[in-house]
């Protein structure tokens, strides 16, 4: 049972345009939500994170949505530079075990030069 | 450098074997936390240390698997009796606090064969 789903596989976008990546999970008890950027051969790098209290948080070219009544996210990134080609997840926390991530299987965010 | 180093980058054993991991945290931080990333899948949770102690090893699959961390710095991963299906990316990240962010190595890839 995947309590947290990135239901695209892969995206593609247009250098400069907007990349829209989506998450959503199943489990009420989250509190809190991260995105990781992960590129080949490299383990996951933080990116920007949001706790319940939030439903938006900005830093810089990124910013996360949160609707948890709908119990989804996103991430957007915009422009869109070639450097952010890399497989960003979703994830998320609960404060009764908040050092334990569950993870979306990931979307591959292709730029397009 | 100072990030988190693991060691070895690439593992392939035979079915039946046994392997260590290793994992280097960064200098200071006294969670250290082993992931499992199996292929189209995100991070599955394994087991949470502070300081020495096993927090958490609730993520563990079996008895197979068992991980020590006898001076609070280095860790290890033991896996005894491999299978086919412990094929993965084994992670290890460290962090400064409890859920603080997730510094993450590039991850060991083991190949059951």
């Amino acid at each position: 049972d995947q309590q947290v789903k990135q239901n695209s596989p892969s995206l593609s976008v247009q250098e400069g345009r907007i990349s829209i990546l989506n998450c959503d999970y199943t489990n009420s008890m989250f509190d809190y939500f991260l995105w990781y950027k992960k590129y080949p051969a490299e383990g996951p790098t933080f990116l920007i994170s949001i706790s319940s209290i939030k439903d938006k948080n900005e830093d810089g070219r990124f910013t996360v949505f949160l609707n948890k009544s709908a119990k989804h996210l996103s991430l957007h990134i915009v422009p869109s530079q070639p450097g952010d080609s890399a497989v960003y997840f979703c994830a998320a926390s609960h404060m009764d075990s908040n050092y334990q991530l569950i993870w979306g299987a990931g979307t591959k965010l292709i730029i397009k030069p | 450098g100072a990030g988190v180093s693991q060691t070895p980058s690439n593992k392939v054993t035979e079915k039946g074997k046994y392997v260590e991991l290793r994992c280097d945290p960064i200098s200071g931080h006294t969670a250290l936390y082993w992931y499992r990333q199996s292929l189209g899948q995100g991070p599955e949770f394994l087991i949470y240390f502070q300081g020495t102690g096993a927090a958490d090893d609730s993520g563990l699959p079996n008895d197979r698997f068992f991980a020590v961390r006898p001076e609070g710095s280095v860790s290890t991963l033991k896996i005894q009796r491999t299978e086919r299906g412990d094929s993965a990316v084994y992670l290890c990240a460290s962090s400064t606090t409890l859920a603080g962010e997730l510094f993450f190595g590039e991850g060991s890839r083991l190949t059951v064969l």
